[in-house]
């Protein structure tokens, strides 16, 4: 069975702190997202990568940064930790053909 | 960029009734993606479509990718509880990927 693993559901930081959300798919897929998911505003991609080294920002950016070292691992940044960063997150990866698969999710709160 | 435009945001319904969801877009899109979420968890992909004027069901689902590729729609029949969740819309075009806000699903029992 195909999968995409967060390394943690819930997460609490300070404001501040430097935060590592980390994702690793087994399915040798090309392309990995970040994406933020609040209430009433869907699903918003912060990041992505077509490849190792390789990334571009999405509609959201600020404030976050992003690193894949290699192909299954994609890792979401957060440099200073502020509260307006409290949020679901979601890592996905895709071939181009067959639509994304999703990791279950890191309900990150920073107080 | 640009997210889809789907209705309605949120639904009531009786088990045993049937559902309509659908997202409208002011682009054009090669594939149409219908995924449900379930509390706690990241989106799981329901129905993917891939030409214009597709009908595809899955079990009680069955979605459609609109004919002129700016929209699609879903349905389920006979509602029943484990229908609960949030169900987005996605459109993909090469290897851009637009999701809709969600429409959450609640079924009384």
């Amino acid at each position: 069975d195909v999968k995409v693993t967060q390394s943690s559901r819930y997460l609490v930081k300070r404001t501040g702190e430097k935060v590592f959300l980390e994702c690793v798919q087994d399915m040798d897929h090309e392309n990995m997202f970040w994406y933020r998911q609040d209430p009433g505003l869907g699903l918003r991609l912060i990041y992505f990568s077509y490849d190792v080294k390789m990334k571009e920002k999405g509609d959201i950016p600020e404030g976050y940064s992003v690193s894949r070292e290699k192909k299954e691992r994609f890792s979401l940044i957060l440099e200073s930790a502020s509260t307006n960063q409290t949020s679901m997150y979601l890592c996905a990866s895709s071939s181009s053909i067959y639509g994304y698969t999703f990791g279950s999710g890191t309900r990150l709160t920073v107080v | 960029g640009q997210q889809l435009n789907q209705s309605p945001q949120s639904m009531f319904i009786q088990e045993g009734e049937d559902v309509s969801m659908n997202c409208t877009s002011s682009s054009i899109f090669n594939t149409w993606l219908w995924y449900k979420q379930d509390p706690g968890e990241g989106p799981v992909l329901l129905i993917a479509l891939y030409k214009a004027g597709e009908l595809t069901s899955n079990g009680r689902l069955t979605a459609q990718f609109g004919i002129t590729r700016k929209d699609s729609f879903l349905n389920i029949s006979a509602s029943i509880p484990s229908d609960v969740g949030i169900y987005f819309c996605a459109g993909q075009r090469n290897n851009d990927m637009r999701f809709g806000a969600g429409t959450r699903l609640t079924v009384k029992p």
